[in-house]
């Protein structure tokens, strides 16, 4: 079945407490992306790579790292957590840059 | 200007009308074009996408898009219970990454 797998479903950490979220994806996509969405705020994107070793940032990158040195994982690094990072992240991944987005099942963070 | 904005909601329809969500966006070279449907707690899904001007019909659902206006809109016939959820306007820019709005719940009582 082609899907995007994001682990853990669910995850509640302490401050400072370096974690990192892992996505892939079985579709041989060229494009993956990470979003958090929060309350009123919708999705908003993390970082986004458009092929191995190609990443970059989106519009919230402070406070996280990735990495794309295989086509089929991008993990979501946080270094050192912060509670203003509790949020649903979203992994996604598209055939190419311009082609809709397939969407993992989300990571709920809490960050204490 | 935020850069895809969408009805701020919620929407409220009776079971069987027509529900109509509308999307501005203000990149003018955007060219890719889709609606996605979530479910409270679940992933965002797909269920239409535009690239050009006029009219697209998949079912219940058709989407509308005038570039010049700089505009798409979803509109979903018979609305079902089923379809009450949050609908997330998004547009990919000449960067080829995806910009979304907030989203617009949507409400069909039966």
């Amino acid at each position: 079945e082609a899907q995007v797998t994001q682990n853990p479903r669910y995850l509640i950490t302490v401050t400072g407490k370096k974690l990192t979220v892992t996505c892939s994806q079985n579709m041989n996509h060229e494009y993956m992306s990470w979003y958090r969405q929060d309350p009123g705020l919708g999705l908003r994107q993390i970082y986004y790579s458009m092929n191995v070793e190609v990443t970059d940032k989106g519009d919230v990158p402070e406070g996280y790292k990735v990495s794309r040195k295989e086509k089929r994982n991008f993990p979501l690094i946080l270094e050192s957590p912060s509670p203003n990072q509790t949020s649903l992240y979203f992994c996604a991944s598209s055939f190419q840059g311009a082609s809709p987005l397939h969407f993992g099942n989300g990571t709920r963070l809490t960050v204490t | 200007q935020k850069e895809v904005e969408q009805n701020s909601g919620p929407l409220s329809v009776p079971e069987g009308a027509i529900a109509s969500l509308n999307c501005t966006y203000s990149d003018r070279v955007s060219q890719s074009f889709f609606w996605y449907r979530q479910y409270s707690g679940k992933s965002p899904e797909l269920i239409m996408s535009i690239y050009s001007n006029g009219d697209k019909e998949d079912g219940r659902f058709t989407a509308q898009l005038n570039k010049a206006s700089q505009y798409v809109s979803l509109l979903i016939r018979d609305s079902q219970p089923s379809d009450s959820a949050t609908y997330l306007c998004a547009v990919i820019r000449i960067n080829y990454d995806m910009r979304f709005g907030a989203g617009t719940r949507l409400t069909v009582k039966p």
